[in-house]
Order: C-alpha cells, then structure tokens, then sequence
C-alpha cells in the first residue's frame, strides 16, 4: 500500500521567512496530493492541492510542487505570518484504494 | 452552504462497550469517508461509502463498521472497544463528479476509552 513520509516534524520560523515542508510517496499510482493546516482542537482545512499532471501551483504565499519522477512534492509558504503556526499534513490519493494516506505531520511554530 | 458536522464531540466509554459517531455531509457531497486520528499522528483511513455501500476500506478490524443513509449522512460504529480505540474521529465528505479525492473534514468526535 502507499506509504508517505514527511520531514521535518518540527519547524520553527521567524515572521517573514520561508517554510518549506518535504513529502515522499511510494506509490506510483497516486495521483491526487492534497495539503491540510490543521490548527489545535480543530478541523484539517484543505489548503492546496494539485493533480499528477502539474508540476507547480501557487496561491498567494503558497505554493506546492510535485516532482512525480523521483516521487517527492513540497510545500512552500513565503511571508510566514504568526497565524501560519499549525500542524501541516501532506497526504496522496490512491484511486483504487478509493484513500488519502497522510504524513506524520510537520508543526509549524513561526515566531515574531 | 452547511459544513460537514459531527456529533458528538466528545465521548467517553469503557472498555467493551459499544460506540455510534454521526456525521452529516455538508450540502451536496455524496461520498463520505472516515478517519481515525491518534495523537500526534496523521489521520488513518477507515472507510469510504458512496451510494450507500462501503467502497474502500483501510486497515480496521470488523468491528468497526458504518453505514450511509439516502440523505448521505453516515454513521461509523465501533464494537467491543478497546484502549486503543481512544483518538479522534474524522468524518469527511467529497464533491460528485469525479472530486471524490477531495475531503472536507468536520471537527470530529473525541472518543476516550477508559
């Protein structure tokens, strides 16, 4: 089945810079890799996501790319503000298995 | 346009007994999916029901089971509970159309097992 790996588990950032979080997966035939931000005792909210057929997207400050070939895709966010502090989900769809497998989870904690 | 709820949002049993979570899907969304999430750790699959039928199922014993109603809403029971039942579980709903990868999640129900 597919197996995602996700690092780091923890980021600390000041206000301002960059964060950048790295998934891998292992199975070729997923082909749907979503972001959730989920924030204490709360619901995860879909962030970003982007298809098998694209290699880049961007939504303001966030960007995600997908590398399908060496099976890795990441997350970007730029301007890192204090309310970009959460835990971060990577995760990939396996049509057939109709499933999202997710990461382990990166928490993001962006000091002023 | 209605969320996908959960109810209840906090539960606590003991060992063996049995459990029912709800979910309402939020309006228009005719696949609901469960999750089960531990501490500290991602949501793991458990089912998936489109149509009223289970249509993908992730590593859970039988004893977790579910059903899907005509109006889509959905329930996930749990038998004979044990320890390590305690976690939070995820309902989520998808789009028709061929968005079914698509998950929007509700807050969940805090199931603790004493």
């Amino acid at each position: 089945g597919e197996n995602v790996e996700q690092h780091p588990s923890t980021l600390s950032v000041q206000e301002g810079d960059s964060a950048v979080i790295k998934c891998t997966y292992s199975d070729s035939a997923s082909n749907y890799f979503p972001w959730y931000k989920q924030e204490l005792g709360k619901r995860p909210q879909l962030i970003i996501d982007i298809r098998s057929n694209v290699g880049e997207k961007k939504d303001q400050r966030i960007a995600v790319t997908l590398n399908k070939t060496a099976k890795h895709f990441s997350l970007h966010i730029t301007e890192t503000q204090p309310e970009d502090s959460a835990v971060y989900f990577c995760a990939a769809y396996t049509g057939t298995a109709s499933k999202l497998t997710f990461g382990t989870g990166t928490r993001l904690q962006v000091t002023l | 346009e209605t969320g996908v709820t959960q109810s209840p949002t906090h539960l606590i049993k003991t060992r063996g007994q049995q459990v029912t979570l709800r979910c309402s899907s939020q309006s228009g969304h005719n696949t609901v999916s469960w999750y089960q999430q531990a501490l500290g750790q991602g949501p793991q699959f458990i089912f998936q029901y489109y149509r009223e039928e289970e249509n993908g199922r992730g590593n859970f014993p039988p004893r977790f089971s579910g059903l899907q109603f005509p109006n889509y809403s959905s329930e996930l029971n749990v038998n004979a509970l044990e320890l390590d039942d305690s976690a939070l579980y995820l309902c989520a709903s998808s789009p028709p159309g061929g968005s079914r990868e698509k998950l929007f999640f509700g807050s969940g129900t805090q199931l603790s097992v004493l």
